[in-house]
């Protein structure tokens, strides 16, 4: 069965840093992998989507790299703002079965003014 | 832009009542999804639908069942609420071509009292 994780559980840092959050996955046999970012108390809005044949996708300041055999993402953000404060999920679509996405727990992140 | 509603953000019912959660989407997705969101476990998925009348059961269906009726509409049914199904739940959607990313409402935070 499919997990996905991610690392660190939480970030606090600096304005203006560029910082990087990790998900890893365990089985590489995916569709593509999605990047999220949800507000306290609200739904999920879309950042990236990455397809399994592809190694990055940007947007704006963030950028996602995939390497499906080693079974990792990560999700560069660059020169931090406060407004990026969120938490960020990390979900794997792998098909078959169920086919709703496997979500890790999140990254919560807080950029500090 | 895609824009997935849920009927109500906030409920509150008692254990034992029948409770609906209504969720529409108005781009036309064939996929439709329903998840819920509890602390430490994360996302994880109830039920979803690939098409008109049709649905299949995700990790967590056990007190749930779902109705899909209209292809904007997807409706989760508690049939006999228990506390235990207190949570925050997610509807999503999304194209039928499986690297389309999913969109999802804003939430609907049940509490079963």
């Amino acid at each position: 069965k499919q997990e996905v994780t991610q690392i660190p559980a939480a970030l606090s840092v600096p304005e203006g840093e560029n910082l990087v959050l990790n998900c890893s996955f365990t089985d590489s046999a995916i569709y593509n992998l999605q990047w999220f970012r949800q507000d306290p108390g609200k739904g999920l809005t879309s950042l990236l989507l990455i397809q399994s044949s592809q190694r990055e996708q940007t947007s704006g300041r963030l950028n996602a790299s995939l390497d499906k055999s080693s079974g990792r993402s990560t999700l560069y953000i660059a020169a931090s703002q406060p407004g990026d404060s969120a938490t960020y999920l990390c979900a794997v679509y792998s098909g078959g079965g169920a086919d709703g996405l496997t979500f890790g727990k999140g990254t919560h992140l807080i950029i500090q003014p | 832009d895609v824009k997935v509603t849920q009927s109500s953000r906030y409920l509150v019912k008692r254990t034992g009542e029948k409770v609906f959660l209504e969720c529409v989407q108005d781009m036309d997705h064939e996929n439709m999804f329903w998840y819920r969101q509890d602390p430490g476990l994360g996302l994880r998925l109830i039920y979803f639908s690939y098409d008109v009348k049709m649905k299949e059961k995700g990790d967590i269906p056990e007190g749930y069942s779902v109705s899909r009726e209209k292809k904007e509409r997807f409706s989760l049914i508690l049939e006999s609420a228990s506390t235990n199904q207190t949570s925050m739940y997610l509807c999503a959607s999304s194209l039928q071509d499986s690297n389309q990313p999913q969109h999802f409402g804003d939430g609907t935070r049940l509490s079963i009292l």
